[in-house]
């Protein structure tokens, strides 16, 4: 139990509807990432949010868009979903140090048809 | 080439055998995680390092800040140690990067 929650848990969608994803941090972590995984393969890093300010992002289009709330929960938006959307999205929190551990949530699983 | 590598891709054993996972990167780090992915996709965090040395019970985890290595050891496996272990690396940068290398999946025989 890492104290992150993410949800739904599961979702379909068709190519061209949005998605938005929810995530709620461990009590205390201002800062949460997000990521991508396509089935058998490693995480990819999508963007980091501290402080409700975007501060890193990976090579993804801008349709993928966050925002972090002042209790520190997030939300990943993707726009005119693609088939290659296709994934298990992981958000995981942290404190906002180089040496911070990361928490991860059990991932919300988007399957775009 | 990644960033992050990690061999081998894919491990096999019987149960009881001393298991060990590589991980060598390429960029200056601030922390290195192994993290433990079982199916159904939900990671745990096993260790976090920048320097030397940490075990947590049959976990051991090690790692060399100048050859830009780290490795993983299980002693006395067992079945459920089955799962995929990933490296992945707080790159040193303003923005914190965490770079994933793409998973060791380890299956334990009885």
């Amino acid at each position: 139990e890492t104290g992150v929650t993410q949800s739904p848990t599961h979702l379909i969608k068709t190519r061209g509807q949005q998605v938005t994803l929810r995530c709620s941090s461990q009590s205390g972590h201002n800062t949460v990432s997000w990521y991508q995984q396509a089935l058998g393969q490693g995480p990819q890093f999508i963007f980091q949010y501290y402080r409700e300010e975007e501060n890193g992002r990976g090579n993804f289009p801008p349709r993928f868009s966050g925002l972090q709330f002042p209790n520190y929960s997030s939300e990943l938006n993707v726009n005119a979903l693609e088939l290659d959307d296709s994934a298990l999205y992981l958000c995981a929190s942290s404190t906002k140090t180089s040496a911070g551990e990361l928490f991860f949530g059990e991932g919300s699983r988007l399957t775009v048809l | 080439k990644n960033e992050v590598e990690q061999s081998p891709q894919n491990l096999t054993a019987q149960e009881g055998e001393f298991i060990t996972i590589n991980c060598s990167y390429s960029v200056g780090i601030s922390a290195l995680h192994w993290l433990q992915q079982h199916p159904g996709g939900g990671i745990v965090s096993l260790f976090m390092l920048s320097s030397g040395k940490k075990k947590h019970g049959r976990l051991i985890a090690t790692i060399n800040i100048q050859e830009k290595h780290s490795s993983l050891h299980i002693t006395a496996s067992h079945p459920r140690d089955s799962a995929v272990y990933i490296c992945a690396v707080r790159r040193v940068n303003r923005d914190d990067k965490i770079i994933f290398g793409k998973g060791t999946r380890l299956h334990i025989l009885p």
